[in-house]
């Protein structure tokens, strides 16, 4: 079975940071290109960050909402992609989602996390 | 960036209803379209990728299309269980956009 897990979310001051971990089983993860995309409340899905898969490069890209704050990065030994997030802002505050890609570079993400939810609040 | 925008925002259909949500893009994004699902407090799911190849496991009432900027999900027979909110996302150019969102309802 597929699983997709992230981890690391809480209660953060402003200008602090925090470090997302979505770690994966049942896939051969190096394999998978991963996409992170978060859910402020009440609102829809806003896509913040990607990495595909290292024998493609590794591409890193991200939205300007969080461009030069937050980083993506992978440890395919250890099948966990991260997302480190600094001078975290009351925007940041949403429910976070990492979703894998079988394709490897696509972004169709076809499975996903169940979610971490980080609120930044003094 | 590549504008992506639904309509309608929101909709109110039957069980057995077809049911017709679109994406239209600001620019030229070919195919490269995705349509998810979710579900309060869920994860979103993925239902079709490429405008309209059905993702395994997606029930075949569940179908896709494109015309030029315009991409269409079509739901043909509403189960109890399509009640959600869609999202279209397109893939063509960084950074990977999505519509706004379109909430199914029951009538």
């Amino acid at each position: 079975e597929v699983q997709l897990v992230e981890s690391g979310g809480g209660l953060v001051q402003p200008g602090r940071s925090l470090r997302l971990s979505c770690t994966a089983s049942g896939i051969t993860f190096g394999d998978y290109a991963v996409t992170w995309v978060r859910q402020a409340p009440g609102k829809g899905l806003e896509w913040i960050s990607f990495i595909g898969r290292r024998s493609y490069g590794g591409t890193t890209e991200y939205a300007a909402s969080v461009k030069g704050r937050f980083t993506i990065s992978r440890d395919d030994s250890r099948s966990i992609a991260y997302l480190q997030m600094d001078s975290l802002k009351s925007e940041d505050t949403a429910v976070y989602y990492c979703g894998g890609d079988h394709r490897g570079y696509s972004g169709y993400a076809d499975y996903w996390g169940q979610g971490t939810r980080v609120t930044v609040s003094s | 960036d590549i504008q992506m925008t639904q309509s309608p925002s929101s909709v109110s259909a039957s069980v057995g209803d077809r049911v017709t949500i679109t994406c239209r893009a600001s620019q030229d994004i070919s195919n490269w379209l995705a349509w998810y699902q979710q579900k309060p407090g869920k994860a979103p799911r993925l239902l079709l990728y490429a405008a309209s190849s059905l993702q395994s496991g997606v029930p075949s009432r569940f179908s896709g299309s494109v015309s030029g900027t315009d991409f269409t999900l079509t739901i043909s027979s509403l189960q109890p269980e399509d009640f959600a909110t869609y999202y279209c996302q397109q893939a063509y150019r960084f950074p990977h956009s999505f519509g706004q969102g379109t909430k199914l309802e029951i009538k």
